[in-house]
């Protein structure tokens, strides 16, 4: 079983829509969780983390969190076509001792078509 | 504020030879931490750097290495490069739990 697991998509979405991505992890001792964003070509970047159970929202991105299930999700709403890209979701294990090695999904790719 | 630099961000070498890369952190991030990312197994976390000490490391072979500068600036070696080690090596600094990446430096191994 893999540690951090994403559906693969591609999801496709039309424009305005809400897109929903999800991502289940294996390690209950598992601390905070992140979503990055990658374009093609470019680096990933941080849209938003979360540690608390819950939703954390962040303009048309809200994460949730459910630790009970092992389980974080990214919505996007009012989606745009700009927003089409690999979306990463990575979890930090490593609690207070370390911030700095994420294990990441293998990522969904998110169409928004106009 | 600069982003996290890497240089080079290219690089092309032949099976056999060894490469070093280099990472510049966001000014006053001292946690540098390096990932390989490939089609196949995506991102995979390599080593963190924390304060000159490496903090964390992932299941590399001990062909991958790296170090801490005391500017925190990092640079990773690999040696007798593997046509497998062909990805884009990832930088990212962090001051507290967000990670920033940088662009990268895409290896193809000939």
């Amino acid at each position: 079983q893999k540690e951090v697991e994403q559906n693969s998509g591609p999801l496709s979405v039309p424009e305005g829509a809400i897109a929903s991505l999800n991502c289940t992890y294996s390690d209950r001792g598992s601390q905070s969780f992140f979503w990055y964003r990658q374009y093609s070509g470019k680096s990933p970047e941080l849209i938003m983390f979360i540690y608390s159970n819950g939703d954390k929202e962040d303009g048309r991105f809200t994460a949730q969190l459910n630790k009970a299930s092992q389980y974080v999700s990214l919505l996007i709403r009012d989606s745009q076509p700009s927003d089409s890209a690999t979306y990463l979701c990575a979890v930090n294990s490593q609690g207070g001792t370390s911030y700095g090695k994420l294990t990441f999904g293998q990522g969904t790719i998110l169409t928004v078509h106009p | 504020k600069a982003g996290v630099t890497q240089t080079p961000r290219y690089l092309i070498k032949t099976r056999g030879q060894q490469v070093t890369l280099s990472c510049s952190p966001i000014s006053g991030h001292r946690s540098v931490s390096w990932y390989q990312q490939t089609p196949g197994q995506g991102l995979q976390f390599l080593f963190e750097y924390f304060s000159e000490t490496q903090r964390n490391k992932g299941n590399f072979p001990g062909r991958f290495s790296g170090r801490q500068f005391s500017n925190s600036r990092s640079e990773m070696n690999v040696s007798t490069l593997e046509l497998g080690d062909s990805a884009l090596y990832l930088c990212a600094s962090s001051l507290g739990e967000e990670q920033f990446f940088g662009p990268g430096t895409r290896l193809t191994v000939l």
